[in-house]
């Protein structure tokens, strides 16, 4: 079974720093890109960052560049998304997802059928 | 940017009411748009895939039509189980951007 476990997240003040963590089970981590996705209190929802399959590839959204690191850990069948600088504006719930799918040199899109249970991150002073 | 403006924002409607919400894209996105049903307090749920895909164990109720920029989905006949906030998603191009949700309510 396919399963996405979002740790990490909690309370911090503005300038602060947070690491979430996505543990991911059921699947071979490292064919597909991962993604991060925000939704605010009673907001919609946002794609924050991306990985790629090996690590290569990264996106984040113009809000959140230069301020967050988003990386995996093969190993550990992890994905982490470091943030640094938080503003007030980065309280959400954040989310993982799977993505496109990659083997060998062929790859695949694929929408995002998996999602972990949320974090909550909260910035305020 | 894509940029994905959805409609309704909110939409009230009764048990066995046909519902349709629709989607435009700012760009041509083909067949790459999702849609997403969200309940409160959990993670979205893919429903329908490139455009026209029932994802597997969603009801028949469920559809999805369109290409390029224009899409619809739709709720044949509305159940209570159904209330929830929907969202359109393209993945044709990054970022992935979501419409801004329709939040449907029973009548």
């Amino acid at each position: 079974e396919v399963q996405l476990v979002e740790s990490g997240g909690g309370f911090v003040q503005p300038g602060g720093s947070l690491r979430l963590s996505c543990a991911a089970s059921g699947f071979t981590l490292s064919n597909y890109d991962m993604h991060w996705v925000r939704q605010t209190p009673g907001k919609g929802l946002e794609h924050v960052s991306g990985i790629d399959t090996n690590g290569g590839a990264s996106y984040y959204v113009n809000s959140v560049k230069g301020r967050f690191t988003v990386s995996r850990d093969t190993s550990k069948n992890t994905v982490d998304l470091q943030m640094a600088s938080l503003r007030p504006e980065d309280t959400a719930v954040y989310y993982c997802a799977r993505g496109r799918y990659c083997s060998g040199t062929r790859c695949y899109l694929i929408p995002y059928a998996y999602w972990g249970q949320g974090a909550l991150v909260t910035v305020s002073s | 940017d894509t940029q994905m403006t959805q409609s309704p924002s909110s939409l009230s409607a009764s048990v066995g009411d046909r519902v349709t919400i629709t989607c435009q894209a700012s760009h041509d996105i083909t067949f790459s748009l999702n849609w997403y049903q969200q309940k409160p307090g959990k993670a979205p749920k893919l429903l329908v895939y490139d455009a026209t895909n029932l994802e597997a164990g969603v009801p028949s109720r469920f559809s999805g039509s369109g290409y390029g920029t224009d899409f619809i989905f739709t709720i044949s006949s509305l159940q209570p189980e159904d209330i929830a906030t929907y969202y359109c998603q393209q993945y044709a191009n990054l970022p992935n951007t979501f419409g801004q949700g329709t939040k449907l309510e029973m009548k």
